[in-house]
């Protein structure tokens, strides 16, 4: 019963690296996200996915890419990292009229 | 469009007295409301949510929030503060924007309490 695993949870990139963040869920959800979290800002939406197949920009979608494999799988992707990228990136799954789970967060330092 | 304002960046409370966490939002529909705690290098995890039925909900660890539609608030509130509650708080509106029902987050309250 793990409900949203991301993965890796700690990542140090160099700048200009890319590297691809996994999350999984296993509760039956059509809709996922990627959201970031940095100091005093809450978290800010970066793509969101209604369903397989579908994928949409949220706030802060500069510099990143995603992609909704299936309906368990919503990948994030940096092409050419950036310091300004470092953040705690969750992931998140939601049915129909409830709330939102969240993975445990997958920490990335650019530098 | 949809957004949060959470009147307090940082509570510092008293062990054992009143916890009151403000919280205002606007929306172009009926919103659904939802209070998520954060830990120290945890993930979120959800308190309570107001989703169209009682005004007054209660949620996990004595928590509690009242839904005031003519106010636009959604304050949280606990009777007791313990030291375990020291945490960080969002408040979060979920309302159609685009393909899907978004959550729009406010910036967080850090609670503090005070042995």
């Amino acid at each position: 019963n793990a409900g949203v695993t991301q993965t890796p949870k700690f990542q140090v990139l160099k700048t200009g690296q890319s590297m691809t963040l996994q999350c999984a869920q296993d509760m039956n959800h059509n809709s996922m996200y990627w959201y970031r979290q940095d100091p005093g800002m809450g978290l800010r939406l970066i793509y969101y996915s209604a369903s397989e197949g579908t994928t949409d920009k949220g706030e802060v979608p500069n510099g990143y890419n995603v992609s909704r494999l299936n309906k368990r799988e919503f990948s994030l992707r940096l092409e050419s990292a950036a310091p300004s990228q470092t953040s705690v990136y969750f992931c998140a799954t939601r049915g129909s009229n409830t709330e939102a789970f969240f993975g445990q967060g997958t920490r990335l330092t650019v530098v | 469009a949809q957004s949060v304002t959470q009147l307090d960046s940082h509570v510092s409370v008293s062990e054992g007295t009143p916890v009151l966490l403000r919280c205002n939002y606007s929306s172009s529909y009926s919103p659904s409301l939802f209070w998520y705690v954060q830990h120290p290098n945890k993930g979120l995890q959800l308190l309570l949510k107001y989703t169209s039925a009682a005004t007054l909900v209660k949620g996990i660890n004595g928590f509690e929030a009242e839904f005031k539609k003519s106010e636009t608030s959604f304050h949280l509130t606990k009777p007791s503060a313990h030291m375990s509650d020291a945490a960080e708080y969002f408040c979060v509106v979920s309302d159609f924007s685009g393909s899907a029902r978004q959550l729009t987050f406010g910036s967080g309250t850090q609670l503090t309490v005070l042995p």
